[in-house]
């Protein structure tokens, strides 16, 4: 069945860089685009990238300075990189598959990472 | 950037009783969709293409809408469906959510 795994460090201190690895099966990423979609605790969803099943990416652009989304398709994972980490990114993380056939809808999600940003 | 505002905030309603939140768009989108979040959990995908049922949502929920108005109702309240409710329009980018209606069980 359809699965997606975060794995991370829970906790990044400011100013470093966020490393984030989604390990997905039942499923290929050549087929299959997948996002990373972040929620603040308490708060809402926030869209932050997306890599294409060609391997391309798009990024929201508030976050594209710091953003870098990249993938394994051998190891069916998707890697997600920010860098400048401050208080304003302490969130769940996300990655979810696209639904086929449409465009930015999450059919199946991961249960998230939580990311604290301390020191 | 198309911003959704979704209202009420929160609300509270009986077993029994008819839900309906609302999700109204900055811009004019072509089609809506819901996801349900209970606490501690991950987003399900709950209606697509407005109006469409997720696999598995039961069929006392219901979407609507065009243009920038869109609702999900719930014609009769269970206690499983406490949870919190996200619209979200998928095609100008980049794709955007609202904040959320917190449904609580009364």
């Amino acid at each position: 069945q359809v699965q997606l795994k975060e794995s991370g460090p829970g906790l990044v201190q400011p100013s470093q860089t966020l490393s984030l690895t989604c390990t997905v099966s039942g499923f290929s990423l050549t087929r299959y685009n997948v996002h990373w979609v972040r929620q603040p605790t308490g708060k809402g969803l926030e869209w932050m990238g997306v890599i294409w099943t060609g391997g391309s990416t798009d990024y929201n652009s508030a976050l594209k300075s710091r953003l870098s989304i990249s993938r394994d398709t051998s190891k069916s994972q998707v890697f997600l990189k920010m860098n400048s980490l401050q208080t304003e990114d302490i969130a769940t993380y996300y990655c979810a598959r696209e639904k086929g056939y449409y465009g930015n809808i999450f059919d199946y999600w991961g249960q998230g990472v939580m990311v604290t940003v301390s020191s | 950037e198309i911003v959704l505002t979704q209202s009420p905030t929160t609300m509270a309603a009986s077993p029994g009783e008819k839900v309906t939140i609302t999700c109204r768009a900055s811009s004019s989108v072509s089609y809506m969709y819901w996801y349900q979040q209970m606490s501690d959990a991950s987003p399900k995908l709950w209606i697509y293409d407005t109006s469409k049922l997720a696999s598995g949502v039961p069929d006392r929920f219901s979407g609507s809408g065009s243009g920038t108005s869109y609702s999900l109702t719930i014609n009769t309240m269970e206690a499983e469906d406490a949870a919190t409710y996200y619209c979200q329009q998928c095609c100008s980018t980049p794709p955007t959510f609202g904040a959320g209606t917190k449904l609580e069980l009364k």
